[in-house]
């Protein structure tokens, strides 16, 4: 069974702060990586994705990929309370058939 | 926005009824997959479609099937509506060279009574 793990939170963050946020994942063959962003009612927006193992940097988000650990973070910083939302980590086991963790809810605080 | 368009938004059917969503992709895009994704749950894959074919499938019974037409819109449809199968529909694009690469729409919520 592939499986795609998030601690649920929630994390709370002072604003200004860096957030951080983990996953991990079961399939070893896995190949590419994603985060989406979900506000409460709303549909997942994609923040990131990460195809090589290390740093990928856009703005004030960075994602980090260890494939020998199979293990995926963000990182957000400079945190604002408009980043207050449900962070999912998708996983693409090499098929095609995307595989999401339950999300990690994120609330900044002012 | 991403470019993807889904309908209806909300949706309330009662059990053993059937029911067709609609999704129209990003400019570009010809590939679409279906999520449903329960509350408080992450997305779960239904299925994919390129180029009119189903490209893939998760692990959703028969009564779940879908259509994608040349102009790379798609439907979802659900037959005998379970209470279980109320949640939020997504439907995302993406282009062939980056198939894993999906830009969600909306979605629709379906309740089931």
């Amino acid at each position: 069974q592939k499986e795609v793990e998030q601690n649920s939170g929630p994390l709370s963050v002072p604003e200004g702060a860096i957030a951080s946020l983990n996953c991990t994942y079961s399939d070893r063959v896995s190949q590419s990586f994603f985060w989406y962003r979900q506000y409460s009612g709303k549909s997942p927006e994609l923040i990131m994705s990460i195809y090589s193992n290390g740093d990928k940097e856009d703005g004030r988000f960075t994602a980090q990929l260890n494939k020998a650990s199979q293990y995926v973070s963000l990182l957000i910083r400079d945190s604002q309370p408009s980043d207050s939302a449900t962070y999912l980590c998708a996983v693409n086991p090499r098929d095609d058939k995307i595989i999401f963790g339950k999300g990690t809810r994120l609330h900044i605080l002012p | 926005e991403t470019g993807v368009t889904q309908s209806p938004t909300h949706l309330i059917k009662t059990r053993g009824q059937q029911v067709t969503l609609r999704c129209s992709s990003q400019s570009g895009h010809n590939t679409v997959s279906w999520y449903q994704q329960a509350l408080g749950q992450g997305p779960q894959f239904i299925f994919q479609y390129y180029r009119e074919e189903e490209n893939g499938r998760g692990n959703f019974p028969p009564r779940f099937s879908g259509l994608q037409f040349p102009n790379y819109s798609s439907e979802l449809n659900v037959n005998a509506l379970e209470l279980d199968d109320s949640a939020l529909y997504l439907c995302a694009s993406s282009g062939r060279e980056y198939a894993d690469t999906q830009y969600f729409g909306p979605g629709t919520r379906l309740t089931v009574l």
